[in-house]
C-alpha cells in the first residue's frame, strides 16, 4: 500500500477559475477527511466521508466548495470561482473506521493551492 | 466544543538539548490525544498517541503522557537532533460517540541547531 495519495501536489490558478483536487485513501480505509491548512496554522476540518456518504461539513465549507466520494474509494474536492483567500494547503486523510479514527489518521502530502 | 491549545513557537534549541512543547485540551468525555509532525513540504505524520488517561505515548525518543487532571499532553524529548527540526501539532479526537473529527493546535515550529 502506498499510503494516502493526493494530486496534484501544487496548483496555481487565477482568481475566478475552478480547481479540482483528488485524494486516493488507503484502500481498506472507509473514512476519508479533508482539511485545509493555512500558513502558520494547524489543519482545519472541512468535511468527511464514511464510504460514499458525506457525514459532516464544516461551516468553513462555503457553497463554492464541493466534495464527492462517488464509489467510496477516491474523493475529489472542487473549489469554484476561486478567491485569493482560498490559497492554502489542502490535506486529505483516511482511517479504517470510527474506532480506528481514535488511533490516528493517515495523511497525504497535500495539495498546495495558490490563487493569483 | 473540543479544542487544543499548544505552546507558541518558534522554539530554537541546540543539539542534545531537552525539549518540552506544552499542549492542553478542552473536551467533553474522553478524547484520544495525538502529536503529529510535519516536515517542510510534506503532510502530517502521526508521531505518537494516547487513548486514555495516564497512557504514555512514545516514538523515536519522544514521549507524552495523557494527564486528565491537568488536561494536558506535553511533548518531551531528552536529547533533540537536527533532524527533529519540524512543526509539531497537538491534536485530539473526540469520544467514539462524538463526531471524532480531529482538532489540531496551531503548531509549534522547532529548529535544532548543530
Amino acid at each position: 500500500d502506498t499510503g494516502v495519495s493526493q494530486d496534484p501536489r501544487h496548483k496555481i490558478t487565477k482568481r475566478g477559475q475552478n480547481v479540482t483536487f483528488r485524494c486516493d485513501p488507503i484502500s481498506e480505509h472507509n473514512r476519508l477527511y479533508w482539511y485545509r491548512q493555512t500558513l502558520g496554522q494547524g489543519p482545519e476540518f472541512l468535511t468527511y466521508f464514511q464510504n460514499e456518504a458525506q457525514l459532516e461539513k464544516s461551516r468553513l465549507l462555503s457553497d463554492r466548495f464541493s466534495a464527492e466520494r462517488p464509489k467510496g474509494s477516491f474523493s475529489t474536492l472542487e473549489i469554484q470561482r476561486t478567491e485569493q483567500g482560498d490559497s492554502a494547503m489542502y490535506l486529505c486523510a483516511s482511517s479504517l473506521g470510527r474506532t480506528d479514527a481514535n488511533y490516528g489518521y493517515t495523511f497525504g502530502s497535500g495539495t498546495r493551492l495558490t490563487v493569483v | 466544543g473540543n479544542s487544543v491549545t499548544q505552546m507558541e513557537g518558534p522554539v530554537t534549541l541546540s543539539e542534545e538539548a531537552f525539549l518540552t512543547i506544552n499542549c492542553t485540551y478542552t473536551a467533553t468525555g474522553y478524547p484520544s490525544l495525538f502529536w503529529y509532525v510535519q516536515y517542510p513540504g510534506e503532510g502530517l505524520q502521526l508521531l505518537l498517541k494516547a487513548t486514555k488517561a495516564d497512557d504514555k505515548g512514545s516514538n523515536k525518543g519522544f514521549e507524552a503522557t495523557y494527564r486528565k487532571e491537568t488536561t494536558s499532553f506535553h511533548l518531551e524529548k531528552g536529547s533533540v537532533q537536527v533532524s527533529d527540526s519540524a512543526v509539531y501539532f497537538c491534536a485530539l479526537s473526540g469520544a467514539f460517540w462524538d463526531n471524532n473529527d480531529m482538532r489540531f493546535g496551531a503548531g509549534t515550529r522547532l529548529t535544532v541547531k548543530p
